[in-house]
């Protein structure tokens, strides 16, 4: 059964750090794009970032960039996300998502399509 | 960045009704734009890629259209177990961004 599961989450103050993880399983992990999605209490839904398969490239959202840090570990099959220098505002449910493959004329785009499989979430609460 | 504005932000219906969604990009994204379902509590689920595409085992009364900066999400005979909120997404360029969200409910 393909499967993503988050850990990793929880309460810190306001400046500190948290890592979350997020642990694959059911398909084969490398070949896919990744990405972070959050959700804060009663609100939509914001991408955050985002990194390819071989985790040569990574991208951000702008109200993240130097201050978060998306990796993986293919050996095993684990997508990170490093927080640094948390706000409230960064307080959300944190999804980790797989890319289906954006491919088109031979080429195939870095960070992927549509996110067709979800993790259940964390949730990160950033207060003091 | 693109913004994707969808309407009606909230949405009752009766069980059997045909259900449209509409999702405006703010500029040209082809064909690149998800729909997906999200019950409360629950993480996402993706219902249509590319516009138009069914994603697997997702019911064939979920459909979707559309193309440029229009685009429509239909639901063709409502039932109770699609009581969710529904978002549009654009993967055209990055940042991705989803629509605000369209929350349906039985009359």
């Amino acid at each position: 059964e393909v499967q993503l599961l988050e850990s990793g989450g929880g309460l810190v103050q306001p400046g500190g750090s948290l890592r979350l993880s997020c642990a694959a399983s059911g398909f084969t992990f490398s070949s896919y794009a990744m990405s972070w999605v959050r959700q804060a209490p009663g609100k939509g839904l914001e991408w955050v970032s985002a990194i390819s398969g071989s985790g040569g490239s990574t991208y951000y959202a702008d109200s993240v960039k130097g201050r978060f840090t998306i990796s993986r570990d293919n050996s095993k099959n684990t997508l990170y996300l490093q927080m640094n220098s948390l706000r409230a505002e960064d307080t959300a449910v944190y999804y980790c998502a797989k890319s289906l493959p954006d491919c088109s004329g031979g080429s195939c785009s870095d960070v992927g399509g549509a996110f067709d499989i979800w993790g259940q979430g964390t949730m990160v609460t950033v207060s003091s | 960045d693109i913004q994707m504005t969808q309407s009606p932000s909230s949405l009752s219906a009766s069980v059997g009704d045909r259900v449209t969604i509409t999702c405006q990009a703010s500029q040209d994204i082809s064909n690149y734009l998800n729909w997906y379902q999200q019950k409360p509590g629950k993480a996402p689920k993706l219902l249509i890629y590319d516009a138009s595409n069914l994603e697997t085992g997702v019911p064939s009364r979920f459909s979707g259209s559309g193309s440029g900066t229009d685009f429509t999400f239909t639901i063709s005979s409502l039932q109770p177990e699609d009581i969710a909120t529904y978002y549009c997404q654009q993967y055209d360029n990055l940042p991705f961004t989803f629509g605000q969200g369209t929350r349906l409910e039985i009359k």
